[in-house]
């Protein structure tokens, strides 16, 4: 039971570059969601997906896309990335929307 | 909106102390749940423990226990005995049960404790 996934563990990009942060569960949640932590602000939710087959912003999104793939997986999509989109990224999931279970973290700098 | 306030930056706490940690937040709702969670420097976020807004009990989890005051929006973090393991940054965090609070988790800024052998 390895928990909440996320792929890769280290990015760096340069300006414009786009990449796909991906991220799975095994602990047959639904909701799955993906956070920014900056210094000093705290987590921050960029999207969420309360169930396969729906997702929905959260307070962060704009620069982002996201696809629920199917239950176990939640993939991020950086399209053209920019220099404030530095940042560790956290994937969650949860069941029914109470307690969250986080991933390891992907640490993302783009130049 | 909700929001999640932790006014201590940065704590201390001698090993085998007590230290508590401060969180206040504000809220329409009347049901919600609130949590501690622990990010150690391995990054990887723990939940310490949790609390649901209808129980006027405390939660307590082994050493860490909170004070939860309603009525004030105040939720603060006791830890006990304190360990060497202890040492990590603490995020206060709310989410709500209706509405557009649902799913969403709100964190404050985070407090960063010191453990001191």
């Amino acid at each position: 039971n390895a928990g909440v996934t996320q792929t890769p563990k280290f990015q760096v990009l340069k300006t414009g570059q786009s990449m796909t942060l991906q991220c799975a569960q095994d602990m047959n949640h639904n909701s799955m969601y993906w956070y920014r932590q900056d210094p000093g602000m705290g987590l921050r939710l960029i999207y969420y997906s309360a169930s396969e087959g729906t997702t929905d912003k959260g307070e962060v999104p704009n620069g982002y896309n996201v696809s629920r793939l199917n239950k176990r997986e939640f993939s991020l999509r950086l399209e053209s990335a920019a220099p404030s989109q530095t940042s560790v990224y956290f994937c969650a999931s949860s069941w029914q929307g109470l307690v969250q279970f986080f991933g390891p973290g992907t640490r993302l700098t783009v130049l | 909106a909700q929001t999640v306030t932790q006014s201590q930056p940065e704590m201390s706490v001698q090993e085998a102390e007590t230290v508590t940690l401060s969180c206040t937040y504000d809220t329409s709702e009347s049901d919600y749940y609130l949590f501690w969670y622990k990010q150690p420097p391995s990054r990887q976020m723990i939940l310490v423990i949790r609390q649901e807004a209808y129980k006027q009990q405390n939660a307590t989890e082994n050493r860490f226990s909170v004070n939860f005051q309603k009525a004030a929006k105040s939720f603060s973090l006791k830890i006990s005995d304190s360990q060497l393991g202890d040492a990590a940054m603490y995020f206060c965090a709310f989410e709500g049960l209706y509405g557009g609070a649902t799913n969403k988790l709100i964190f404050g800024t985070g407090t960063l404790l010191a453990v001191q052998p």
